[in-house]
């Protein structure tokens, strides 16, 4: 059973179209972060969510962290084709944990011009 | 402006055969970190490293090996390669074991054993 659950694994859409990712887990985190990472490259940080029911804004993308900080969503309006990447979602699980993060399994995103 | 540096980007290795991947930080960090990233998936823990001498395993540390003799340098070394250890290998590094600060990640070694 992994720790995060993202959902969907895949998804290819057209340019213009709005799409929403989940992360979801059993688990309460004390704080929730969203990666991109585009191919041949290393995930490069979006945001960071350490409140229940917090709500980010960067330009056409809207994060979420659920009130109990269970599950996060992110929303992306009007897809551009450069947001295409894999979208991961990850979490310092633990009590000491040294920020070790536990990855979820990825969001593949494409979009089509 | 050189982040976290990681050689060799490509390398194909036959069974059997060592090697050791190199990480280079140059933001001081003491937090660093090993993953892998199989096709399609999420990254896992391989190992980690609070500061220079300290170092501890993470989820998949079977058939690695790392040492952090300076604050800067973070290698990881193969024994005996494996076709299961086929996959892309990223370091990385953040200032805090918070979760709140971000990962730097390098732009990883993709190595293929066969």
């Amino acid at each position: 059973t992994q720790l995060l659950e993202q959902s969907p694994q895949f998804l290819s859409i057209q340019e213009g179209e709005n799409l929403t990712v989940y992360c979801n887990s059993s688990s309460v985190f004390s704080s929730l972060q969203w990666y991109r990472q585009e191919p041949g490259e290393g995930p490069v940080l979006l945001v960071t969510v350490v409140t229940g029911g917090e709500v980010k804004k960067l330009k056409r993308l809207t994060f979420q962290f659920g009130d109990a900080r269970k599950d996060s969503s992110l929303h992306i309006t009007a897809a551009q084709p450069g947001d295409t990447g894999l979208y991961l979602c990850a979490v310092v699980a633990g009590g000491t944990s040294y920020g070790k993060l536990t990855f979820g399994q990825g969001t593949i995103l494409t979009v089509h011009p | 402006n050189a982040g976290v540096t990681q050689t060799p980007k490509f390398r194909i290795l036959k069974i059997g055969q060592s090697m050791t991947l190199q990480c280079a930080q140059d933001m001081n960090h003491n937090y660093m970190y090993w993953y892998r990233q199989d096709p399609g998936m999420g990254l896992k823990l391989i190992y980690y490293s609070v500061g220079a001498g300290i170092t501890d395993k993470g989820e998949v540390p079977n058939g690695y090996n790392v040492s952090r003799s300076t604050t800067e340098d973070f290698p990881l070394r193969l024994e005996l390669a494996a076709p299961s250890q086929t996959s892309v290998y990223f370091c990385a590094s953040t200032s805090t074991g918070t979760g709140i600060q971000p990962q730097h990640f390098g732009d990883g070694t993709r190595l293929s054993i066969l």
